[in-house]
């Protein structure tokens, strides 16, 4: 399983563009990216997942550069609420494959 | 999506004892996941339950300190025997599903154990 490297905490401000970016270089041709959110006293939430290029929903947006060693999360707009630990995972997408967490990104948003 | 419910959502627990804590899930999955969760630290995966065959230990895990129970589907329970102060920790049950192309993984909101 490939290993991830994230920055152990990041601090920003209400309303800014959050970028948490995610090193990979041991990815495989076969894993996905997949971007986890856990605030305090409860599981982590699935925010995002991607393979290649650009991935959007509601939530977020997944960057992934052409040889996919990295991954950036970008959060629009943050507010309080989105203080909380990231975790940036690699691995298969089948449903029997096991997920294994990294150390996380702690994110504190200020007012 | 899944709904995950797990109990007890915390317990104090005395040196010795042993506590089973049970994760229902609403839908039928084939795989179940447990991980531990130490105090500001990352999740790490206990083992993989699969119905109607052993479970599968991570390194650092045994199965006479975390035996896992698979009856069915929709269930499972994870006992922490002989309980140490070094076992206090949060305990998540887990499931996946498909999305689409999207395998998604759901976490229950955790069991808290405090080993006295």
């Amino acid at each position: 399983l490939a290993k991830t490297t994230q920055p152990i905490s990041m601090d920003s401000y209400e309303g800014q563009e959050v970028n948490i970016t995610c090193s990979h270089n041991n990815i495989a041709t076969n894993d996905y990216i997949t971007w986890y959110q856990q605030f305090p006293s409860q599981g982590p939430r699935f925010i995002i997942q991607g393979y290649k290029t650009k991935v959007t929903n509601e939530v977020a947006s997944l960057f992934i550069p052409a040889d996919r060693k990295s991954s950036t999360l970008s959060l629009p707009r943050v507010s309080l609420s989105d203080t909380a630990v990231y975790y940036c995972l690699v691995g298969e997408g089948s449903s029997a494959s096991k997920i294994i967490f990294g150390s996380g990104t702690r994110l504190s948003i200020r007012p | 999506s899944a709904v995950i419910s797990q109990k007890p959502s915390r317990d104090i627990c005395q040196r010795g004892t042993s506590l089973t804590i049970q994760c229902q899930v609403d839908s039928q999955v084939t795989m179940m996941f447990w991980y531990r969760q130490q105090p500001g630290q990352s999740l790490t995966l206990i083992a993989t339950a699969n119905q109607g065959s052993e479970a599968t230990y991570e390194s650092g895990f045994v199965i006479d300190k975390f035996p896992i129970s698979r009856p069915n589907l929709t269930f499972s329970t994870l006992t922490v025997s002989n309980m140490s102060p070094e076992d206090s920790s949060i305990y998540l049950c887990s499931v996946r599903f498909g999305r689409g192309s999207v395998n998604i993984q759901y976490f229950g909101a955790g069991t808290r154990l405090s080993v006295l």
